[in-house]
């Protein structure tokens, strides 16, 4: 069954400090894997896309890795800030098939 | 704004009741897709338009649900007989034919709740 994974489910940090979000898929065949930014009671919007044969992709603060061996992303924000706190959605597609993770909810305190 | 649109953005309504929603899609986005995401989950896919044609659809789309795109550019999802457990919000994305990554741009979404 294509399914994709994300840990942990919730996460709260302070301003200024890193995080990682992980993404685990067992989606085949895999055509490419998004990073998605969803604030609260608005649409997903896209922060990074990798392809099979990428390792990692950089958006700003937003560094996004791919293991494509053992079916693993990562998701590194760099210094957050407040307005980090949100939603962030791995998504695996496969031709024009999309699966959506269910997100880890990041809340970043003063 | 050149994005895409949805509407309403937030719909109350008595079970039992038909309620539609619209998209109107980025201009010369010949994709258009609907999705149904839950509090604390990830958007579910329900059917996916490239024109006016409905190539796809999920088996979350029961027979209560109908979704049309009769010219290729705007998009309804029409919702009968309505439950409580439709209540969610309803989002809808479209994408460019010169995408290869077949890169999707959501819209805001319809936060439907029944009560």
């Amino acid at each position: 069954k294509n399914q994709v994974e994300q840990s942990p489910q919730s996460l709260i940090i302070l301003e200024g400090k890193n995080c990682t979000l992980q993404c685990n898929y067992t989606v085949s065949p895999f055509s490419n894997l998004r990073w998605y930014k969803q604030d609260t009671g608005r649409g997903p919007v896209s922060l990074t896309i990798m392809t099979f044969s990428e390792n990692t992709k950089s958006n700003g603060r937003y560094t996004a890795t791919l293991d494509a061996d053992t079916k693993q992303s990562s998701l590194h924000i760099t210094a957050s800030q407040l307005s980090d706190s949100a939603s962030y959605i791995c998504v695996v597609n496969y031709g024009q098939n999309f699966v959506f993770g269910p997100g880890t909810r990041l809340s970043v305190l003063p | 704004d050149t994005g895409v649109s949805q509407n309403p953005r937030h719909k109350i309504t008595k079970r039992g009741q038909n309620v539609t929603f619209r998209c109107d899609p980025i201009s010369e986005h010949n994709r258009l897709y609907w999705y149904r995401q839950t509090l604390g989950q990830g958007p579910e896919f329900l059917t996916y338009f490239q024109n006016e044609a409905q190539l796809e659809k999920s088996r979350l789309l029961s027979d209560r649900f109908s979704a049309e795109r009769p010219k290729g550019s705007f998009s309804t999802l029409e919702i009968q007989r309505t439950e409580q457990g439709d209540s969610a919000m309803y989002l809808c994305a479209s994408s460019p034919p010169w995408s290869p990554t077949y890169e999707q741009y959501f819209g805001p979404g319809t936060r439907l709740t029944v009560t």
